[in-house]
């Protein structure tokens, strides 16, 4: 199984709400990212997490707060965002090394 | 900090053997790897490079010689369904991490 599971696919959200997005990887990778990514720019890393540690967290704004229940589950909590927040939010995962890492579909998210 | 730079665009032709360069910067420099992205899709791994020298994989190649901190993706047998971007990502020894280059726009035309 190559595969990451990204839920839901699309969001459309008010500045007021609070909402989560999804991530599960089963390929037993002890690695896992957030990256937002918005139109013609390349993904930029949010979060990692390795051993379900939060290992780098690269001056993300408190309104997005990651979770790693376990080794195979990834959340990102969302609360009061802006609409400059409105992006594609990209999850992946890789062995520990960060070589060859596998991309979810991805969630689009649109703030209101 | 790191950086990693690639063109903006390049353009082809169908059949035709294409090349995008990556040249980085980067403390602690683990390996070198490479996604495709369609528009509107997500990244797509490609081959990696944690050794000096050439990975091959079907029509794609990925060079690195980490004495020129220098790699590259080459295309081979181009087919309109490569048009996409392109992006060169770098790993630090120590850290789970991966930082991506700008991205190159591949443009495949008949």
């Amino acid at each position: 199984d190559t595969e990451v599971t990204q839920t839901p696919k699309h969001l459309v959200m008010g500045m007021t709400n609070k909402k989560s997005l999804k991530c599960e990887q089963h390929m037993g990778h002890r690695a896992m990212y957030w990256y937002k990514q918005k139109a013609k720019k390349p993904p930029e890393l949010m979060f990692v997490y390795s051993y379900e540690k939060l290992s780098i967290n690269e001056s993300v704004p408190s309104r997005f707060s990651p979770e790693c229940p376990n080794s195979s589950l990834l959340n990102l909590h969302l609360h009061a965002l802006q609409p400059e927040d409105s992006a594609l939010y990209l999850c992946a995962s890789s062995q520990v090394n960060g070589a060859e890492a596998f991309f979810g579909q991805g969630t689009r998210l649109t703030v209101v | 900090g790191q950086s990693l730079e690639q063109p903006s665009e390049v353009t082809a032709v169908e059949g035709a053997i294409v090349q995008i360069n990556c040249t980085y910067q980067t403390s602690g420099f683990y390996g070198l790897s490479w996604y495709q992205q369609h528009d509107g899709g997500a990244p797509t791994f490609l081959s990696y490079n944690g050794l000096d020298g050439l990975e091959e994989t079907g029509r794609f190649s990925s060079f690195l010689s980490r004495s020129d901190s220098y790699g590259y993706l080459l295309l081979q047998e181009l087919q309109m369904k490569d048009s996409a971007s392109y992006f060169c990502a770098a790993g630090i020894s120590g850290y789970s991490t991966l930082t991506f280059g700008k991205g190159t726009m591949l443009l495949v035309s008949p």
